[in-house]
C-alpha cells in the first residue's frame, strides 16, 4: 500500500517571502500522479498543483512550484510570495493510475501560518 | 459550471440513529469517491463508485453502506452512528479518465 508523509506539522512564512512545505511518499509503481491540496479555515479541498510522475518537467502555477524528485520520492511544494490568503492546511496526495476510481492517499498535513 | 453538491451541509444526530448524506457529482462525471476527515486528520478513503457500481472499498464500517444511482448521484447511509463518527464527509467526483478530483463542500455530521 502507498503512503504518504509530511513531516511538518507547522510551518510559519513571513508575507512575501518563500516557503517549502515538504512530502515524501513510498510506492512501488513506476507510474502515479501527486497532488498538494489547501484546505483554509472553511475546510474546503482546494486543489493548488498536481503532477503526472511520467514527467520529468515540474509542475508550475502561478506562485505555486513543486520539486518532484522521483528517485528519492520526494515532492515538495514552494510557494512564492506568500500571501495572507496562503493561510491554511496543505495535504499532499497520492493516486495511482492503475485503475478507475482510484482512491486519494493523503498526508497528515502542515499547518502554513502567515505572518504579516 | 456548478461543482459537487453535498446535502445537507450540516447534520446532528443521537448515538444509534442513522444518517443519509447525499452527493450529486458534477455533470458527466462518472466516478464518486466519499472520504471521511476527523477532527484534526487528513480525509480518509471510505468507498468509490463508478458508473454505479462500486469500485473501490477503503477503510469503511460495516455499519455504512453506499450506493451511486443511475442519474449518478451518490448516497452514503450510516447506521447505529457512534460518537466517533462526528467527522467531516466529503464527496469528490470526477471522470474516470481523468486524474483529477474535484471535492464538495463537505457534510458536517456531529453525533451526540
Amino acid at each position: 500500500a502507498q503512503t504518504v508523509t509530511q513531516s511538518q506539522p507547522e510551518m510559519s512564512v513571513q508575507e512575501a517571502e518563500t516557503v517549502t512545505l515538504s512530502c515524501t511518499y513510498d510506492t512501488s509503481e513506476s507510474d502515479y500522479y501527486l497532488f498538494w491540496y489547501k484546505q483554509p479555515p472553511s475546510r474546503q479541498m482546494i486543489l493548488v498543483i498536481r503532477q503526472e510522475a511520467y514527467k520529468q518537467q515540474n509542475a508550475t502555477e502561478n506562485r505555486f512550484s513543486v520539486n518532484f524528485q522521483k528517485a528519492a520520492k520526494s515532492f515538495s511544494l514552494k510557494i512564492s510570495d506568500s500571501q495572507l490568503g496562503d493561510a491554511a492546511m496543505y495535504f499532499c496526495a497520492y493516486r495511482s493510475v492503475l485503475e478507475y476510481g482510484n482512491k486519494l492517499v493523503f498526508g497528515a498535513g502542515t499547518i502554513l501560518r502567515v505572518k504579516s | 459550471a456548478a461543482g459537487v453538491i453535498q446535502s445537507p451541509r450540516h447534520l446532528i444526530k443521537e448515538k444509534r440513529e442513522t444518517a443519509t448524506l447525499k452527493c450529486y457529482p458534477i455533470s458527466r462525471h462518472d466516478t464518486v469517491y466519499w472520504y471521511q476527515q476527523g477532527p484534526g486528520q487528513d480525509p480518509q478513503f471510505l468507498i468509490s463508485f463508478y458508473e454505479k457500481m462500486q469500485s473501490d472499498k477503503g477503510s469503511i464500517p460495516d455499519r455504512f453502506s453506499a450506493q451511486q444511482f443511475s442519474d449518478y448521484h451518490s448516497e452514503l447511509n450510516m447506521s447505529s452512528l457512534e460518537l466517533g463518527d462526528s467527522a467531516l464527509y466529503f464527496c469528490a467526483s470526477s471522470r474516470a479518465s481523468d486524474n483529477e478530483q474535484f471535492f464538495g463542500p463537505g457534510t458536517r455530521l456531529t453525533v451526540l
